[in-house]
């Protein structure tokens, strides 16, 4: 298995543009987690999923932020509109039921 | 609300020393703690820790829980420039089912 996979890797947009960050889990992974690290917050997990059904997005910023999995090997997490503080690296991870998460090598992303 | 802390925030050492990171938590229902080594990209897993006591090692690395301090401590001996990184704990509490909380992280730099 080629590990967590997300795209694009790097993504720089202008302020208010919709930005989609995409994510394929660990094939038989149940659980998916979007996580956002900044340097002044660290990790901070935004939302997750059990089988494709969200559980927890309390950690969701803002009604600018939504995430779908529309089946277990593909997920998105999308920013409408964004803003200059949404700049961050993004990382998706997965998991088998409550065991070590595999995160992806994340999506940098900048807003100017 | 779960809180995860980790000391110290950064540490730099020389190469061949020992050096001890510290995780401490507090959480409703503690299940999991695990560690995790953050280079350039995504942190990679090193540990996972569910009982109180028990020393888990792999190579020069070893971790041990206390329950009854609510703490972890990670051990790095006879460090080399390759363990140089951002070292992040994190904690799986609740239901089992919740994403990771993690720690602010301690970033280690080891001097030649």
């Amino acid at each position: 298995d080629a590990g967590v996979i997300q795209s694009p890797r790097h993504e720089v947009t202008e302020m208010g543009q919709e930005v989609t960050l995409r994510c394929k889990p660990i094939s038989g992974h149940d659980y998916l987690f979007w996580y956002r690290q900044t340097m002044m917050r660290g990790l901070e997990l935004l939302i997750y999923f059990n089988n494709n059904v969200p559980i927890d997005d309390s950690g969701m910023p803002e009604d600018r932020f939504s995430a779908k999995m529309p089946n277990a090997s593909f997920s998105t997490l999308k920013i409408q509109p964004s803003e200059p503080r949404d700049s961050a690296v993004y990382f998706c991870a997965s998991s088998f039921s409550s065991t070590e998460a595999f995160f992806g090598q994340g999506t940098r992303l900048t807003v100017v | 609300e779960d809180k995860v802390v980790q000391s110290p925030l950064s540490l730099v050492v020389h190469e061949g020393d020992t050096v001890t990171l510290n995780c401490s938590y507090e959480v409703t229902n503690f299940r999991s703690l695990l560690w995790y080594k953050q280079e350039k990209k995504a942190p990679t897993f090193l540990f996972m820790l569910t009982s109180s006591g028990i020393e888990k090692k792999s190579g020069r690395l070893s971790s041990i829980l206390d329950k009854k301090e609510l703490s972890s401590i990670l051990n790095i001996t006879a460090t080399q420039t390759g363990d140089s990184a951002i070292y992040l704990c994190a904690v799986i509490a609740g239901g089992g089912a919740d994403g990771l909380t993690f720690g602010k992280g301690t970033h280690l730099i080891i001097q030649p």
